[in-house]
């Protein structure tokens, strides 16, 4: 099925480093999502985007949803442990989401 | 409030078994969708459903599958018969006006 592009597809980094993925797509979206997955659970939603050019915070993370509406990134500012698990963005599409392949976060301590 | 509820968390079962998925939504959402996740393919829509009525099935990938709605606040996922192939984690989620989906924990399914 459709996916989205999402890079990198994975990251290991240090504890207390800032973090930053992003999603593009051919398509436009009138709506980005990111959740984040960890072992053995479902993907929980982190930010919700509505708006071209919107810039949304939570706690830590940052998200953007791009001028083009194809693109959306994701920033985590001073990564810590728990961070760990693997990063889904997701855009609206009718009544369905279409997901991006994922990136997985390591942090080190 | 409770989140999205799936039973079993887990099945082991034999080829040839028919297996039946449990999902419960979140009170008040008025669409449930059905994903199945493996590594190769990330995570796939199977089905979806707004107020209780099937919208599109098309990510259903053969007739052994099927999905049902009763009513708002319970949904199955059938297979039968089971293949090793359909071994997977297998998530229901759920949303109001479609946008938001909430996901429960998964079914981890694995076909001997």
């Amino acid at each position: 099925g459709q996916q989205l592009n999402q890079s990198p597809q994975s990251m290991f980094i240090q504890e207390g480093e800032d973090v930053s993925m992003n999603c593009t797509s051919s398509s436009i979206f009138n709506t980005w999502l990111w959740y984040k997955q960890e072992p053995g659970e479902g993907p929980v939603l982190l930010i919700a985007l509505y708006k071209a050019g919107e810039l949304t915070s939570n706690g830590r993370l940052t998200a953007q949803f791009g001028i083009t509406r194809k693109d959306s990134f994701l920033n985590i500012s001073a990564s810590i442990p728990s961070d760990v698990g693997i990063y889904f963005c997701a855009g609206h599409y009718t009544d369905k989401l279409i997901f991006g392949t994922g990136t997985r976060l390591q942090v080190f301590p | 409030d409770a989140g999205v509820i799936q039973s079993p968390r887990h099945e082991v079962t034999e080829m040839g078994q028919e297996v039946t998925l449990r999902c419960k939504p979140i009170s008040g959402h008025n669409s449930l969708f059905w994903y199945r996740q493996t590594m190769m393919r990330g995570l796939e829509l199977l089905i979806y459903f707004n107020n209780n009525v099937p919208i599109d099935d098309s990510g259903m990938p053969e007739d052994r599958f099927s999905a049902k709605m009763p009513n708002a606040s319970f949904s199955t996922l059938k297979i039968q018969p089971s293949e090793p192939r359909d071994s997977a984690v297998y998530f229901c989620a759920s949303s109001y006006a479609g946008k938001e989906q909430f996901f429960g924990p998964g079914t981890r399914l694995t076909v001997l």
